[in-house]
């Protein structure tokens, strides 16, 4: 069985300053990774996806993750935050060789963008 | 594409009343999905259909729930017998599995139960 966790629940950062949004895999198998962004009242949003082309991936938004295996970890960064980064985040994996793609997240990860 | 859609987008119901959600999914896309999230955790999976056929349901769905997906376009999902636990937001996302893009799944808003 695969699992996510993200370290930080909430995240607090200047307008401007780098992202960092932490996500930890565990996977049998080798994984397809997502993030998702998710606004007050709306649904998610796919940001990017890994699925074993480059490991650095780039996403809408400037948001970019880099997969590292030997780290186990799929972390989420953008350079500069703009206030309407602010929203909750959340790190997906899938297990890779199955026909579902069904999708296990992690528990989020709040982000606050201060002016 | 409109996107998917979900009706309604909230529900108040008192314990051991059925309620029934609808999601309505991007036209033509094949695979449906139904996850349910609770206040602070991530969409957990409840279950995903393929055309009309239901092809896997999680444990977290009890008997008490039941999902159809009839002639392969909107689904619905029923609760019967509500009970607090239930409380949560469900949330529908659909996929065409025939395409390059078979892993992106979009997410409907999503029907918050509030169950007293």
């Amino acid at each position: 069985a695969q699992s996510v966790t993200q370290l930080g629940s909430h995240v607090s950062v200047s307008e401007g300053a780098l992202v960092l949004l932490r996500c930890n895999y565990s996977s049998s198998v080798p994984p397809y990774l997502f993030w998702y962004v998710q606004y007050p009242n709306q649904g998610l949003q796919l940001l990017l996806k890994y699925t074993s082309a480059a490991t650095l991936v780039k996403g809408i938004n400037g948001f970019e993750a880099e997969f590292k295996k030997s780290e186990t970890s799929f972390h989420l960064t953008k350079p500069s935050a703009h206030m309407s980064d602010a929203a909750e985040y959340f790190c997906a994996v899938s297990v890779r060789g199955g026909s579902n793609y069904k999708l296990t997240f992690g528990k989020g990860t709040l982000l606050t963008v201060n002016p | 594409d409109t996107g998917v859609s979900q009706d309604p987008r909230h529900k108040i119901t008192k314990r051991g009343q059925n309620v029934t959600f609808r999601c309505d999914p991007i036209s033509e896309h094949n695979r449906l999905y139904w996850y349910r999230q609770t206040l602070g955790q991530g969409p957990e999976f409840l279950t995903y259909f393929q055309n009309e056929a239901q092809l896997e349901k999680s444990r977290l769905l009890s008997d008490r729930f039941s999902a159809e997906r009839p002639k392969g376009s909107f689904s619905t999902l029923e609760i019967q017998r509500t009970e607090q636990g239930d409380s949560a937001m469900y949330l529908c996302a659909s996929s065409l599995l025939t395409s390059g893009r078979a892993l992106e799944q979009y997410f409907g808003p999503g029907t918050r139960l509030t169950v007293t």
